[in-house]
């Protein structure tokens, strides 16, 4: 099964408007961290923002936050005023203790293709 | 800081030579992850090493891929012999604690080509 689930492979977003980037997971784990990445043409992975299971609050990171719905198991990016600079691969990611339970690893999903058009 | 430097940053090799790959993490990072990215399969995680000790090799995918971590400012991604189907971009990470979270900062990643 899936851990991670991104349904949208492409976006489109107008410039300066918002954008909502889906993600959900699966995970028994009670302990969990959730992450989104950038990646633009050039390649490079960008860190974004991180959300932990036991956040009572929605991560927040300049123009990017995080809508986190645990009972839902979403956590979905949202992008407010969106440039034409984050045209890019958007990746969410799930880190959680592997069934040893001696350390913890990043699992991505598949990512979703945002174009922001002028 | 010169973040996690990868190197090369482009390779292409004809199958059955050796390919290895190379990554400086950043200094204090005690975490180092090496995942592979195609199209197909997306991000994977080969291997990682905490305190330059390999703790999950289970992503390696066959003999031919083996990862050393001599210190903790060094490790290395060796493929031999190399076929057609490892291209793939490689990317080395390393990982420290921020925002209570342990955050992956990627290298710049090596784009394998076999030939």
């Amino acid at each position: 099964a899936q851990k991670i689930t991104q349904t949208q492979p492409g976006m489109f977003v107008q410039e300066k408007e918002a954008v909502t980037l889906d993600c959900t997971y699966d995970t028994s784990d009670p302990s969990y961290g959730l992450f989104w990445y950038k990646q633009p043409s050039s390649g490079e992975m960008i860190f974004l923002i991180y959300q932990g299971s036991y956040d009572q609050q929605n991560a927040t990171e300049g123009r990017y936050s995080l809508n986190f719905q645990k009972a839902r198991k979403s956590a979905n990016l949202v992008i407010s005023a969106s440039q034409l600079g984050d045209s890019a691969m958007y990746f969410c990611a799930m880190r959680e203790l592997i069934s040893s339970g001696s350390a913890r690893q990043l699992t991505f999903g598949s990512g979703t293709q945002l174009t922001v058009l002028p | 800081d010169a973040g996690v430097i990868q190197s090369p940053r482009h390779e292409v090799t004809e199958m059955g030579q050796e390919v290895t790959l190379r990554c400086k993490p950043i200094s204090g990072h005690n975490s180092l992850f090496w995942y592979r990215q195609t199209m197909m399969r997306g991000l994977e995680l080969l291997i990682y090493f905490n305190n330059n000790v390999p703790i999950d090799d289970s992503g390696m995918p066959e003999d031919r891929f083996s990862a050393k971590m001599p210190n903790a400012s060094f490790s290395t991604l060796k493929i031999q012999p190399s076929e057609p189907r490892d291209s793939a971009v490689y990317f080395c990470a390393s990982s420290t604690r921020r925002s209570g979270a342990n955050v992956l900062t990627f290298g710049a990643g090596s784009r394998l080509t076999v030939l």
